[in-house]
């Protein structure tokens, strides 16, 4: 079974540039989850889908983040413009239900912001 | 606020040693509860999971966990590591009536050949 790929792997962009990341989650997940990890703590999330509905967008910076998923597969988060405490590995998870059901985790964006 | 706490934030075993890291949350009522793991440059994968029933959960490569309610506990253990067991490891909860996971902030487990 193919695992949730993401793209790019690494991106290095200057503070106010804009960043878009991609995310293909195992087919038959209606479930994608978006989350922000930054170095030393645990992923947060930053947004659910169900299908190509949101579930919970409550911790992401709306002012500068965005994501979608046409559809109800793929889904890109961008961030426009970024800021220098954007750094970090932003992680894309798919499941077949939600509410706990079991996540399976993709390898992840590392961003840098210089 | 509410939580989940890994206090051990590095620990470092010798091979054959016995493993046991600490995972405690704030949440109250039912949760689900998870221990991911993550190998030096690849993904976050599940270890084990609980949701109900026999509190002693067991997982993939000899690890299991035991939930303990009255003290808002999921320690991770093992009886004997592995060098191949290096890699950071996480704790996670679903909280009744949420979405989705909270993450402890993960102990990076080091095992020396």
């Amino acid at each position: 079974e193919a695992g949730v790929a993401q793209s790019p792997r690494y991106k290095i962009i200057e503070k106010r540039q804009s960043v878009a990341f991609w995310c293909n989650p195992i087919s038959g997940h209606a479930t994608l989850y978006w989350y922000q990890q930054i170095l030393g703590q645990g992923p947060k999330l930053l947004i659910q889908f169900q299908n190509n509905g949101v579930v919970d967008d409550s911790q992401l910076p709306k002012d500068r983040f965005s994501a979608e998923r046409l559809k109800g597969v793929d889904s890109t988060l961008k961030i426009q413009p970024a800021k220098l405490e954007d750094s970090a590995v932003y992680l894309c998870a798919s499941s077949l239900g939600w509410r706990g059901a079991e996540a399976f985790f993709g390898q992840g964006t590392r961003l840098t912001v210089v | 606020a509410q939580s989940v706490s890994q206090h051990n934030h590095h620990v470092i075993l010798s091979e054959a040693a016995s493993l046991e890291l600490g995972c405690n949350y704030s949440y109250g009522g039912t949760v689900n509860l998870f221990w991911y793991v993550q190998y030096p440059g690849q993904h976050l994968q599940l270890l084990l999971k609980y949701f109900s029933g026999d509190p002693l959960v067991k997982g993939i490569k000899g690890f299991e966990a035991e939930f303990i309610k009255s003290k808002f506990s999921f320690n991770l253990r093992k009886p004997s590591v592995q060098w191949s067991d290096t890699a950071e490891y996480f704790c996670a909860v679903n909280p009744s009536g949420a979405n989705n996971l909270f993450f402890g902030t993960g102990t990076r487990l080091t095992v020396i050949p």
